[in-house]
């Protein structure tokens, strides 16, 4: 019965390898999100979505490209891992017509590069 | 754009009532206020919202003065599990950025 699901948990990989998060939500939201959480916990925003159509992308490198396939599903991903990509990704769905849109987020992908 | 200022850190102890304070001086007309918690190794889990006054729920409340440039979320008698990062937000366009800030690290002490 879950809300916001992820996948995988956890991603273990080398340097300069491709690869890519999954996110499914059925709450029949119309906007997704991804975020980063890095080391420090810092939370950022990287990309949001308004029924399949990109509304936020923030400053991040282009070897980050969001898909999204259907309003309910928005998948990252990532080409030529580098070190500084390892951090907790979230993803996360709101209704956008709501003001101060609430957002419900998944449980995290832990991305490790080596 | 509403940036928004909070503690970095507090301590607490079971059974007490918690008041974290946010500032956002620039807040917009409308502009609603936010607060989420996240638990270690969880993602961030929605708390409350509000736009002026007095908001409750079955977690917490949430107290905004007239001028909305200061907001308070209020506790009731914390237990350890509400140890955790507690953030707030302002978000009102649809067009603006949503920024989470490093949240106050909530320590609950026995």
């Amino acid at each position: 019965d879950t809300a916001v699901s992820q996948t995988p948990k956890y991603l273990v990989t080398q340097m300069g390898n491709d690869k890519s998060i999954k996110c499914e939500q059925n709450l029949g939201h119309d906007t997704m999100y991804w975020y980063k959480q890095d080391s420090k916990k810092f939370l950022k925003i990287m990309f949001s979505y308004n029924n399949k159509e990109l509304i936020i992308n923030e400053t991040v490198p282009n070897r980050f490209s969001p898909k999204s396939p259907d309003k309910a599903h928005l998948n990252l991903h990532i080409n030529s891992l580098e070190l500084g990509d390892s951090a907790v990704y979230f993803c996360a769905s709101s209704q956008f017509d709501r003001v101060g849109y609430e957002q419900y987020f998944g449980p995290g992908t832990r991305l490790t590069v080596t | 754009l509403a940036k928004t200022t909070q503690p970095i850190s507090m301590d607490s102890y079971e059974g007490q009532e918690v008041n974290i304070t946010c500032s956002h001086n620039n807040i917009a007309t409308n502009d609603y206020i936010t607060w989420y918690q996240q638990f270690p190794s969880q993602g961030p889990r929605f708390i409350i919202q509000g736009y002026k006054t007095k908001v409750t729920n079955e977690v917490a409340s949430l107290f905004i003065p007239a001028d909305r440039k200061s907001s308070t979320l209020s506790l009731p008698r914390v237990s350890l599990s509400d140890t955790a990062v507690y953030y707030c937000l302002v978000v009102g366009n649809r067009d603006d950025k949503i920024i989470f800030g490093k949240g106050t690290r909530l320590h609950i002490l026995p």
